[in-house]
């Protein structure tokens, strides 16, 4: 089946930096999502991005779906970004396969 | 636009006993979904539905969970008997039309067996 890899797997940064995510994919891939669950657990979607660039504010996401990898850019770090970030993918089957995601905390 | 609504969401429970949990989705969302999350662990697909029928409920453990979603809105899950591998979060999600796997999710029920 299709793999999803992220990376790094945890990240320390001062409040103020800026983070490029990595997410790697081994197929073509009909969707891909990035989500940020933060320390009580709730998943919010932040990017449905399965091809070109997209903007949110201080976060913007790139998938590069010819080279099979997407970036999530994180920019001016605040404390309330911790938490884990996913990246998901739909395949062929419609369900999404989930990275093992990105351990990010923001220290003050 | 309200999310998805989950309740409840905290749940402590001894093993062999039975558990519910309930979802409302967005409006209009007809695909909804459960996830079951362990700790560390990205999400794991249990059910899918689409408006009240099952599209995908092969990694439900059928000897002892249940879903159902009779009217094609709000869902159930239930646990009968819990077993202490099953403390997890639950997640319910629900997406629009023309999403191609889960986007919204609720904000979960913690389930521990004790």
């Amino acid at each position: 089946g299709i793999q999803v890899e992220q990376s790094p797997p945890d990240l320390i940064l001062q409040e103020g930096a800026n983070s490029t995510l990595r997410c790697n994919f081994s197929d073509s891939v009909n969707n891909l999502q990035w989500f940020h669950q933060n320390p009580w657990g709730q998943l919010i979607n932040l990017f449905y991005i399965p091809s070109g660039t997209k903007q949110n504010g201080r976060l913007s996401a790139t998938t590069v779906a010819t080279e099979r990898y997407s970036l999530l850019y994180i920019s001016s770090s605040q404390t309330t970004d911790s938490g884990v970030y996913f990246c998901a993918v739909v395949h062929s089957n419609y369900q999404l396969i989930w990275g093992a995601g990105t351990k990010l905390i923001i220290k003050p | 636009e309200a999310g998805v609504a989950q309740s409840p969401r905290y749940k402590i429970i001894e093993k062999r006993q039975s558990v519910a949990f309930w979802c409302n989705p967005i409006s209009g969302h007809a695909t909804l979904y459960w996830y079951q999350q362990i700790l560390g662990q990205g999400p794991k697909l249990l059910i899918q539905f689409q408006n009240n029928g099952v599209v995908d409920d092969s990694q439900l453990p059928k000897d002892r969970f249940s879903a159902e979603r009779l009217k094609g809105v709000d869902s159930t899950l239930k646990i009968q008997p819990a077993k202490l591998e099953d403390s997890a979060v639950y997640l319910c999600a629900s997406s629009p039309p023309g999403i191609a796997g889960a986007r919204d999710f609720g904000p979960g029920t913690r389930l521990t067996v004790t």
